[in-house]
Order: structure tokens, then sequence, then C-alpha cells
């Protein structure tokens, strides 16, 4: 089983529209989480990160729920530029054991 | 601020060659891990060097080692290349304790 699993998509969704992606992880000792952004061919960007009481920025929202190890992030008024790869992310405990990377869900806004 | 640059870009290597990709840390951090991404995949943990040592490892053989200088600079060495080393090698900063990591924009390595 990998460590973190995400629903690859593709997503289509309509510009304007609300979408969700989700993600869990399977190591209980993760203490870090979070979404990251990847355009084509780029390098990941942190888009945010998450916490247990939920947070917010603009349009994006992150939701961590530890006793299910699932995260989720949602998207509101979806625009073109939101097209991409959306990582989910966790980091145990520590600073020496890196990130670990879900494969990431593509994202595609239509007009 | 400068951030993390990579080099070279683009590379092509023979199977049983070796390569040495170089990254620049952002300014202000002593972190470098360094990661390996799969066409279709998320990005895979290789290692970090924090003060010049390696401090943490994923899954991979020692064919893939490392460095990091003095100026927190850091090179990726991988000996024997195989097909599947063919991938897009990613170098992230970061501050020790802290967790903003900034990537960089990658060195795509192919092996034929």
């Amino acid at each position: 089983r990998k460590e973190v699993e995400q629903d690859p998509g593709p997503f289509n969704v309509p510009e304007g529209a609300t979408v969700a992606f989700n993600c869990t992880y399977s190591n209980s000792a993760s203490q870090s989480f979070f979404w990251y952004r990847q355009d084509c061919r780029k390098e990941p960007k942190l888009l945010m990160s998450v916490y247990s009481s939920g947070n917010e920025d603009g349009r994006f929202t992150a939701q961590l729920n530890r006793a299910s190890q699932y995260i989720s992030l949602l998207i509101r008024d979806s625009k073109l530029s939101d097209s991409a790869t959306y990582l989910c992310v966790v980091r145990r405990g520590g600073g020496a054991d890196g990130l670990t990377f879900g494969k990431g869900t593509h994202l595609i806004i239509q007009p | 601020e400068t951030g993390v640059t990579q080099s070279p870009t683009h590379l092509i290597k023979t199977r049983g060659q070796q390569v040495t990709l170089r990254c620049s840390s952002q300014s202000g951090h002593n972190t470098v891990s360094w990661y390996q991404q799969a066409l279709g995949q998320g990005p895979q943990f290789i290692f970090q060097y924090y003060r010049e040592e390696e401090n943490g490892r994923g899954n991979f053989p020692p064919r893939f080692s490392g460095l990091q200088f003095p100026n927190y600079s850091s090179e990726l060495n991988v000996n024997a290349l195989e097909l599947d080393d063919s991938a897009l090698y990613l170098c992230a900063s970061s501050l020790a304790g802290d967790y903003g990591y900034t990537f960089g924009s990658g060195t795509r390595l192919t092996v034929v």
C-alpha cells in the first residue's frame, strides 16, 4: 500500500465550479501535511499547509482528519489558471525524513 | 532573495555511465533534499543533507550518493545509470526546523 494515495483523475471541471480532492495517508506517525501544486513540466510549489482545525486561503480550503488519516482540498469558483496537478504531501516528525508525495490529482478547468 | 537553482536543466546519458547534478540552495537555507520524479508519479525522496552530512534517506540504492558544501549547495551523484533512472530530479532547500521547502526547477535526465 502506498504511503499517500490520491485519485489521479483527471478531473474535468467547468470554470466557476467547486471541486474537491481527497487523499489518504497510511503512516500514523505523519506530523505535517501540505498541498502542493505542480504545473506541467515544472517544479512543485506549496499551495498550503493543512491543519486539523482546517484552514482557508482565498478560494482554497484544506482539512485534515487525523483519526481517519484523510486530507482534503476544496477549490471554490475555479479558474482556468487552477488547471494543474495537485500533490498531497505528508511529513513525519523530525526533519530528516523528507516529504512523502502522493501521485497527484490532475485537474483540468474547462471554459 | 535568490531561489533554488539546478544545473544542468537537461541531460542525456548512456546506461552504465555516471552523472552529477548540482543544486544551489535558496539564500538563508541550510538543508538540501533531493527527489526523483518519474513520469506520471509524485516526487520520491532520495536523501537530505544538513551541515554537510546525509541525515535522512529514502528507499534508494547506494549508487545514489550526494554531497553538501559549506555554502549549502549540493550535488547528487548517480553511478551505473539504469534506464529506470530517467526522471526529473528535483532539489529542495529549507531551513532546519522550518517546514517551508523551496524547489528548484529540476534536471531532466534521460538514460538511453
